[in-house]
């Protein structure tokens, strides 16, 4: 079955830090993959997202390309924040079914200034 | 109101009490979700709604009942809750089948606390 492997966490960095958060994915046919984030007391947000091989999903300093040769999304950010501080979500849709998203476990973010 | 609303954002019960969770989505979606997202553990897709229909239910126990009255609504109904089902419980809906890939979109969640 359709499976997401994100790093573990905690992540602590400090401000103005590069950010690269890891995101394996095992999946059938062509599934679109995305990065959700889960601030503190809220629901989970769509950051960004990428259909289809090579596709670059980006969004508030955030990008991930999307590799089929590696089966990868991992998400960057060039310089956090302490606002970026959160849960971040790797998931996947499989086009087979099309009312799944898989979820990865979680990767907890703290941005000290 | 825009979006995925949840009502009530924060919910104590006792085990015996019998409680509702809402979620009204505006967005025009076709397919609704409730998660659970407990500590320490995955996100946990419950049920799935799609044109009012239930599509996938994950083995939840029966203390949980959903209802889906229509495509813009979603309901859980708790009763005899135990204290381990303490958790945030997260609804979503989509559009199955377009060309976002079913990107889901998500309510701010109800904090559930059983005692």
């Amino acid at each position: 079955g359709d499976s997401v492997t994100q790093m573990e966490g905690p992540v602590t960095l400090s401000e103005e830090a590069f950010l690269t958060i890891n995101c394996t994915y095992t999946a059938t046919g062509y599934p679109s993959l995305f990065w959700y984030v889960q601030y503190p007391g809220e629901g989970l947000q769509l950051l960004l997202k990428a259909t289809k091989a090579d596709d670059k999903g980006s969004n508030k300093g955030f990008e991930a390309t999307y590799r089929k040769e590696t089966t990868s999304f991992h998400l960057e950010k060039g310089s956090v924040q302490v606002s970026d501080s959160a849960v971040y979500f790797c998931a996947l849709s499989d086009g087979g079914s099309n009312y799944k998203l898989t979820f990865g476990k979680g990767t907890l973010l703290t941005v000290n200034p | 109101e825009t979006g995925v609303t949840q009502t009530p954002r924060h919910l104590v019960m006792g085990m015996t009490n019998k409680k509702s969770l809402k979620c009204e989505q505006h967005l025009g979606h076709n397919a609704m979700y409730w998660y659970k997202q407990s500590a320490k553990k995955p996100l946990e897709l419950m049920f799935v709604y799609s044109l009012e229909e239930r599509v996938e239910n994950n083995s939840v126990p029966s203390r949980f009942s959903p209802e889906c009255p229509n495509s813009s609504h979603l309901f859980l109904h708790l009763h005899t809750l135990q204290p381990e089902d303490s958790a945030l419980y997260l609804c979503a809906s989509s559009q199955p089948g377009g060309r976002s890939g079913n990107e889901q979109f998500f309510g701010p969640g109800t904090r559930l606390t059983v005692l």
